[in-house]
């Protein structure tokens, strides 16, 4: 069956360092691989999305690469902010274009 | 990005009532509307997909009959939770997807956390 695994353990940095979160899956060929930033009590919010013939996607202070032969994706925040502290959820979407979401790390950046 | 809102954002109820909780697109029309559930430390699950007016087609073991989807109109879809028990307590993700029905075009709610009593 479909499996997505993240971190369950959460990730502390200090502020300034750059945070990286992996997101491994087996049993699936996704076409897109999307990351999202849920804070708590609170519906996930779109960061990025990384196509399947696509390596990297940069936006602003996040990076996101995509390893189709690993089945993997990693997600870079660089110079890290407290602000930054949040769920981080990794998505797999197919040709159905539903994502299928995996259980997310959390990040906490101390000041 | 296009704002899509939940009502209401928590319900405490009585085991054996009945709950509804509305999902709305505000800026743009979402032809396909998805319920997901999440309970605390697990990934988002879906629960359904509803499209405008047709019947909604739901997950493997979610019961259609205890969890009521309309989607009635291009900006509004309800999930009426029947019968709530307190095994039902979780907190509920509707999303919305635009017209142009990229994967990229898929906004969350701010969701509904339901504690049944």
């Amino acid at each position: 069956s479909q499996k997505i695994e993240q971190n369950s353990e959460a990730l502390n940095i200090q502020e300034g360092k750059t945070a990286t979160l992996t997101c491994n899956y087996t049993n699936y060929s996704p076409a897109y691989l999307q990351w999202y930033r849920q804070d708590p009590g609170r519906g996930p919010v779109f960061l990025l999305l990384i196509r399947e013939n696509e390596k990297e996607k940069r936006k602003e202070r996040l990076k996101v690469t995509f390893d189709t032969t690993l089945k993997q994706s990693l997600f870079h925040i660089t110079a890290s902010q407290p602000a930054d502290s949040a769920t981080y959820l990794c998505a797999l979407v197919g040709g159905s274009y539903i994502p299928t979401f995996g259980r997310g790390t959390s990040l906490i950046v101390h000041p | 990005g296009a704002v899509v809102s939940q009502h209401p954002s928590r319900v405490i109820c009585k085991s054996g009532t009945s709950v509804k909780i509305e999902c709305r697109s505000l800026d743009f029309q979402a032809t396909t509307m998805f319920w997901y559930r999440q309970f605390p430390k697990q990934s988002l699950m879906l629960m359904a997909t509803s499209n405008e007016g047709s019947k909604a087609t739901y997950e493997q073991g979610v019961e259609k009959d205890k969890f009521l989807i309309n989607h009635a109109s291009l900006t509004l879809s309800t999930l009426t939770v029947t019968s709530a028990h307190p095994e039902d307590s979780s907190f509920y993700i509707c999303s919305a997807r635009g017209l142009s029905g990229g994967a990229s075009e898929q906004f969350f709610g701010p969701g509904t956390r339901l504690t049944v009593l």
